[in-house]
């Protein structure tokens, strides 16, 4: 099946700080992937579409200059957390929708684990 | 606004058991529906998905039935095994998107020896 990678699994940042973390799509090309966040026994909870070649568009409440998204190429997708709280300490995973899947079926990519100290 | 529930939060049964995990939703107007496993501090991995015109699904031991007009999803687990403990979520797409994902709650899975 289609396989997405992130980097990194876990980052510790102190507060003020920016963190990137990457989405990749491995052996697969896509237009579109997504942004999801996941407090400590929540569900995920989606952020943002990440677009290739376009801006990203942001869900109700999503600060869009907190967290910037940059879809630089078909198997890329960039998510900046810029000057990181300790509010922002999640599990951040990203999505993407393999051409080949039959009806819109989503790949997950192992998530990334951000602590702001 | 599409809302996702799951029923029940948490599960324990002795391994070789047959169970059912539930899901519900509240906009009927859906494009598929899936069905993901989460391992604790681990992403997401791809169980099942069922397109809106169909009425189930089966891979190897598990089998997700859709009844879009009551808004209802079921995961079928046969012959439960250890290893099948985990986080299992249900995931429609939100309202007028094919491809944006609203989850449920998830079910807790533990399988004991």
């Amino acid at each position: 099946g289609a396989v997405v990678s992130q980097h990194p699994s876990r980052v510790i940042c102190k507060s003020g700080t920016s963190v990137k973390i990457e989405c990749r799509s491995l052996d697969f090309q896509a237009t579109t992937m997504f942004w999801y966040r996941q407090f400590p026994k929540k569900s995920l909870m989606l952020m943002a579409t990440s677009n290739e070649g376009s801006k990203a568009t942001y869900e109700q409440g999503v600060e869009k200059d907190k967290f910037l998204i940059n879809h630089a190429s078909l198997t890329l997708s960039t998510l900046t957390v810029t000057s990181a709280h300790p509010e922002d300490s999640s599990f951040y995973i990203c999505s993407a929708r393999s051409p080949s899947g039959v009806g819109y079926e989503q790949y997950f990519g192992p998530g990334t684990r951000l602590t702001v100290t | 606004k599409q809302e996702v529930t799951q029923i029940p939060a948490a599960l324990s049964v002795p391994e070789g058991e047959n169970l059912v995990l539930n899901c519900s939703f509240t906009d009927s107007a859906i494009y598929n529906l899936q069905w993901f496993r989460q391992d604790p501090g681990k992403g997401l991995t791809s169980l099942l998905l069922i397109q809106s015109s169909q009425r189930e699904q089966t891979s190897g031991r598990l089998n997700a039935s859709l009844d879009k007009s009551s808004g209802r999803s079921t995961l079928y687990i046969a012959a439960s095994q250890p290893g099948d403990s985990a986080t299992y979520l249900c995931a429609v797409p939100i309202t007028g998107t094919a491809s944006k994902l609203t989850f449920g709650t998830g079910t807790r899975l533990q399988v004991t020896l």
